[in-house]
Parts: structure tokens; sequence; C-alpha cells
């Protein structure tokens, strides 16, 4: 079984720039998850798709950022325009019950 | 809102030696999950529990949700290098997602 994949692995930007994150969940998984681990502090829960649909999105840091997940199968997380304090590792997660599967994140630098 | 404090932050053994890492919540906690997380690489699941005073083992690591479920502990006996990561305890929140203490990264030196 194929697991949680996330593209890019890594990204540089400039300030002001916007980037595309990209996670592919477990096949089947109807839950869907990002995160964001900024260096040295805590994962942080950013939102919440069951199917299509935004659960909870109140992780979010501002409207800098826009996730979807059109037809309920990959999901997008678009950062526009990045800011410095947007660097981090963001982790996308799937499940279909209360344990979560990881991606393997993707390395957001902004400069 | 909620939180889960983890200590310590960091922690180096040399190897051979027990290892132990704590989560405390100031409200009781539904369940407690733990992951590992290895240098470069994702939070993996090892184990979640649910009930007061549970504790379950696997090999040579052993997990505890505390009487109040409160707290929660995560013990390593005699790590090895392959120990060596970063460990994070979690509550799972029904309907929304995983709240995560800072964590506690393990060196081993061997």
């Amino acid at each position: 079984e194929a697991g949680v994949t996330q593209f890019p692995s890594h990204s540089v930007i400039e300030k002001g720039q916007t980037v595309t994150l990209r996670c592919d969940p477990i096949s089947g998984h109807d839950n869907l998850y990002w995160y964001r681990r900024v260096m040295g502090k805590e994962i942080k829960f950013l939102l919440h798709f069951v199917k299509e649909s935004k659960q909870d999105e109140s992780g979010m840091p501002n409207n800098r950022f826009l996730a979807e997940r059109t037809g309920g199968t990959y999901s997008t997380l678009k950062v526009q325009p990045a800011e410095l304090e947007d660097s981090g590792v963001y982790f996308c997660a799937s499940s279909q019950g209360q344990e979560q599967y990881f991606g393997p994140g993707t390395r957001l630098t902004v400069t | 809102g909620q939180q889960v404090m983890q200590i310590p932050q960091y922690q180096h053994v040399q190897e051979g030696e027990d290892f132990t890492t704590y989560c405390n919540s100031s409200t009781t906690l539904s369940n407690i999950q733990w992951y590992k997380q290895r240098p470069g690489g994702h939070p993996v699941f090892l184990i979640q529990l649910v009930k007061s005073g549970e504790v379950k083992k696997q090999k040579r690591l052993t997990f505890q949700f505390g009487e109040a479920k409160k707290n929660s502990s995560l013990h390593i006996t005699a790590t090895q290098t392959t120990d060596v990561g970063t460990y994070f305890c979690a509550e799972y929140q029904a309907g929304t997602a995983l709240i995560f203490g800072k964590g506690t990264t393990l060196s081993v030196s061997s």
C-alpha cells in the first residue's frame, strides 16, 4: 500500500512569491490534515478535510494560506504571498480512523 | 486552547541507558498518542492510550497513561542508536486533529 506522498520535498522561494504544496493521501482515506513544524517548535495543526469539505481550518495562520481538496482526493496548500515566517516543514497526514499516517513533508524556505 | 506540555526538550544518553519523556496536560485528555520522528523523517505513529492507568509495551518501549488522564510517559529501556529521533505525544481530538507536544529529541552515543 502506497503511503502519503508530498511534493515538492523542498522549496526555496523569495518573500512575496507564491508556492503550492501538494499532498496525495493514502487511497480511501477520507480524512486529510495539514500540519506545520517551525524549527524547534511543536507540530501545529493547520486544517482538516473530510473528503472534499473543510472540517476545521482553525489552525490556518491567515488568509495568505489557501487549501483545497477538489474531488476529495489530493490536496493543495497555496501560500501567497509568502513571508519569512512561513518557513518550516509542512506535513500532510491522512487517516480513516484515529491513527494518522504522515507524509515525508515539504521543507519550505522563504528568503 | 488545549495544550500538551512535554519534557525534557532534549535528552542525551549513552547507549544502554534508559530514557523517559513525559507529557502533561492541565485538563483531562481523551486519549494520548505517541509518535516518533527520525532525523529528517516524518512522524510515525507508535501507539494510542485511552484508558485511565493504561500501560502498554512494545519491546523496549513502555507507555503509560496516568490515572487522572492528565499525563503520560514513554520509557525506553537500554537505549540503542536506532532509538534516536524526536518523540512526540499528542492528543487526538475527535472531529479535528492532533494536538502535539513540543517533542523530546533523543540522542544516543555509542
